[in-house]
């Protein structure tokens, strides 16, 4: 079966670098993304890997290993507004992306 | 990023009473639509998926009847909860894409309460 594995909720201080971690099956692959969703609202688009290594945007960097069936999500400099559910999805052959059930970072100043 | 809408943002109705949610791609066509529901503090639930111009695919245990989809045009989808009832009640939220490898954009989402 198809399955995505996150932790379900981490804490972290402001200003600190936390990795959220992501495992999945499915039944091919087409590229692994994450998105952020804020409590009430809708998710956003954070990043896209379809190729091994990492990608780096700003604060925010997403690692990908295929071979491992694996990704990371990297936050630096946290600040506060980063408090919300970060939910990683792959996209399978289909072209259909299987959800995980999203992390809830908690931020402490 | 792409743009997209939904309206209303919040609607309170009757039980018993229809509701139509639109979803609109405003800087893109959006080839595939995407109709999620998402209950305080669980996972998003993908509900149906249609393409332009054809019968929307729903995931098991969602009633087709009940959540009618329509994807008339490349920038607008709409879905109609009807005979809404109280167990309906959620954050409703879509999502498009261009092509199948494009990345899937959401739009804000609506909050339905039903009484």
């Amino acid at each position: 079966g198809q399955n995505i594995d996150q932790p379900t909720e981490m804490t972290a201080t402001e200003g600190a670098i936390v990795q959220i971690n992501c495992t999945y099956q499915t039944s091919g692959f087409n590229g692994l993304f994450w998105y952020q969703q804020h409590a009430g609202e809708a998710p956003t688009f954070l990043s896209y890997n379809v190729l091994d290594g990492l990608e780096e945007k700003g604060r925010f960097s997403s690692f990908l290993s295929r071979s491992k069936g694996y990704s990371y999500l990297l936050l630096k400099e946290l600040q506060m507004k980063d408090s919300a559910s970060y939910l990683c999805a792959a996209m399978d052959s289909n072209y259909q992306l299987i959800w995980g059930a999203g992390t809830k970072l908690i931020i402490k100043p | 990023g792409a743009v997209v809408s939904q309206h209303p943002s919040r609607v309170i109705c009757k039980s018993g009473t229809s509701v139509k949610i639109e979803c609109r791609s405003l800087d893109f066509q959006a080839t595939t639509m995407f109709w999620y529901r998402q209950f305080p503090k669980q996972s998003l639930m993908l509900m149906a998926t249609s393409n332009e111009g054809s019968k929307a695919t729903y995931e098991q245990g969602v009633e087709k009847d009940k959540f009618l989809i329509n994807h008339a045009s490349l920038t607008l989808s709409t879905l109609t909860v009807t005979s809404a009832h109280p167990e309906d009640s959620s954050f409703y939220i879509c999502s498009a894409r261009g092509s199948e490898w494009e990345t899937q954009y959401f739009g804000p989402g609506t909050r339905l309460l039903v009484l």
